[in-house]
């Protein structure tokens, strides 16, 4: 039973373009949204957050959405650098515990 | 700070061996957390500490993987006896007061034979 669900596997894009990836939740108490970034053989790292109580969040070239109704969310990288290659997991808590939980992960390749 | 430390990077040992993977969390982390990852389920969590205290052992697989912290800087996951299907890359993490914490080790890849 997958609460969080990262239905692309992979995503390519070009260098300059935008990059979107997309996450959904099927667990209605979730309400603290995270996304982490991983490269090959490290640890993932902390990127961007947004709570429930918000449906935008900026950093730099990094924005992710909140669709609550619809129990989706999206990172948005504008625009997409070839540092970014790399994958990106979605991950959701509840009610302010102690458990994460992540998605499968997208890998992001972006292009030259 | 040298971060989160884990130990061995690689282990590949055959199927029915006992396997025991180390961790050092980050000095004056209180929480504490094993992650499996897999291609067909992502990150899933094993267990938590909090303050050295097993907090949630729900996602153990199984009674052959257990998981000590004797103390606030080192805990182990051991898998006894160990299957092809433990075959995964282990992570462990740790954090102070919220997930933007939330500090990853560099793992460790299992491979069972």
């Amino acid at each position: 039973d997958q609460q969080v669900k990262q239905n692309s596997p992979s995503l390519s894009v070009q260098e300059g373009r935008i990059s979107i990836l997309n996450c959904d939740y099927t667990n209605s108490m979730f309400d603290y949204f995270l996304w982490y970034k991983k490269y090959p053989a490290e640890g993932p790292t902390f990127l961007i957050s947004i709570s429930s109580i918000k449906d935008k969040n900026e950093d730099g070239r990094f924005t992710v959405f909140l669709n609550k109704s619809a129990k989706h969310l999206s990172l948005h990288i504008v625009p997409s650098q070839p540092g970014d290659s790399a994958v990106y997991f979605c991950a959701a808590s509840a009610g302010g515990g102690n458990k994460l939980t992540f998605g499968t992960g997208t890998q992001l390749k972006v292009e030259l | 700070d040298a971060g989160v430390i884990q130990s061995p990077r690689h282990e590949v040992t055959e199927m029915g061996q006992e396997v025991t993977l180390r961790c050092k969390p980050i000095s004056g982390h209180n929480s504490l957390f094993w992650y499996r990852q897999t291609m067909m389920r992502g990150l899933e969590l094993l267990i938590y500490f909090n303050n050295n205290v097993p907090i949630d052992d729900s996602g153990m697989p199984e009674d052959r993987f257990s998981a000590k912290m004797p103390n606030a800087s080192f805990s182990t996951l051991k898998i006894q006896p160990s299957e092809p299907r433990d075959s995964a890359v282990y992570f462990c993490a740790s954090s102070s007061a919220s997930w933007e914490s939330l500090y990853f080790g560099p793992g460790t890849r299992l491979l069972v034979l």
